[in-house]
């Protein structure tokens, strides 16, 4: 059964930085291209960002509103994905969810299939 | 960047009632769209992928269909358990609609 746990969130200050953890069991993690997703509170679902397998390059890509502060890394070695985030902002505000992503062999394309239970982060003087 | 435009917002509805949430593209998509629902205080869960492939487990109440850019997500008879909300997910670039609401009429 895939598992994923966040951790790292908290309170910080405007300008500051966090780094998340997400702690992923029940598959292989080496091989999965994972997500990282935000939801402020009671609004809407934001994408915020994606790393790749190593296998497959390793690249990352980033949502417009974080790219330049956000960094998103992996230790396959541990089975955990990382959100480093810096220079805080007051709307960075939000519970942040670790995805796995689903391959489709026949049509190349990835979606979202499981959700961590999130981790709330609190950017705020 | 794909926009993506879902609605109605809020939808009151019966339990019973067939329901049916609309998620527009900016541009086409082809069929590489994704469907979630997510209670309050929860991690969002997968309904349908492909625009019309329902996740294992998911109950064959919930249907979807489309392609291009004109999306739709059916609730054939609402269940007590679905009053939740809903949201569509493009994945070439992962943008998500705005949400749709589902509330006890």
């Amino acid at each position: 059964e895939v598992h994923l746990v966040e951790s790292g969130g908290g309170l910080v200050e405007p300008g500051g930085s966090l780094r998340l953890s997400c702690a992923a069991s029940g598959f292989t993690f080496s091989s999965a291209w994972m997500t990282w997703v935000r939801q402020a509170p009671g609004k809407g679902l934001e994408w915020v960002g994606r790393m790749k397998s190593k296998a497959d390059g390793g690249s990352t890509d980033y949502a417009a509103p974080v790219k330049g502060r956000f960094i998103i890394s992996r230790d396959d070695s541990k089975n955990t994905l990382y959100l480093e985030m810096n220079s805080l902002k007051t709307e960075d505000t939000a519970v942040y969810y670790c995805t796995t992503t689903h391959y489709d062999f026949w049509s190349g394309q990835r979606w979202i299939d499981y959700w961590g239970q999130g981790t709330l982060v609190t950017v705020s003087s | 960047d794909i926009q993506m435009t879902q609605s109605p917002s809020t939808l009151s509805a019966s339990v019973g009632d067939r329901v049916t949430i609309t998620c527009r593209a900016s541009q086409s998509i082809v069929g590489w769209l994704a469907w979630y629902q997510q209670k309050p205080g929860k991690a969002p869960k997968l309904l349908i992928y492909k625009a019309s492939s329902l996740e294992g487990g998911v109950p064959s109440r919930f249907s979807g269909s489309g392609s291009g850019t004109e999306f739709t997500l059916t609730i054939s008879s609402l269940q007590p358990d679905d009053f939740a909300s809903y949201y569509c997910q493009e994945y070439n670039s992962y943008s998500f609609g705005q949400g749709t609401k589902l509330e006890i009429k």
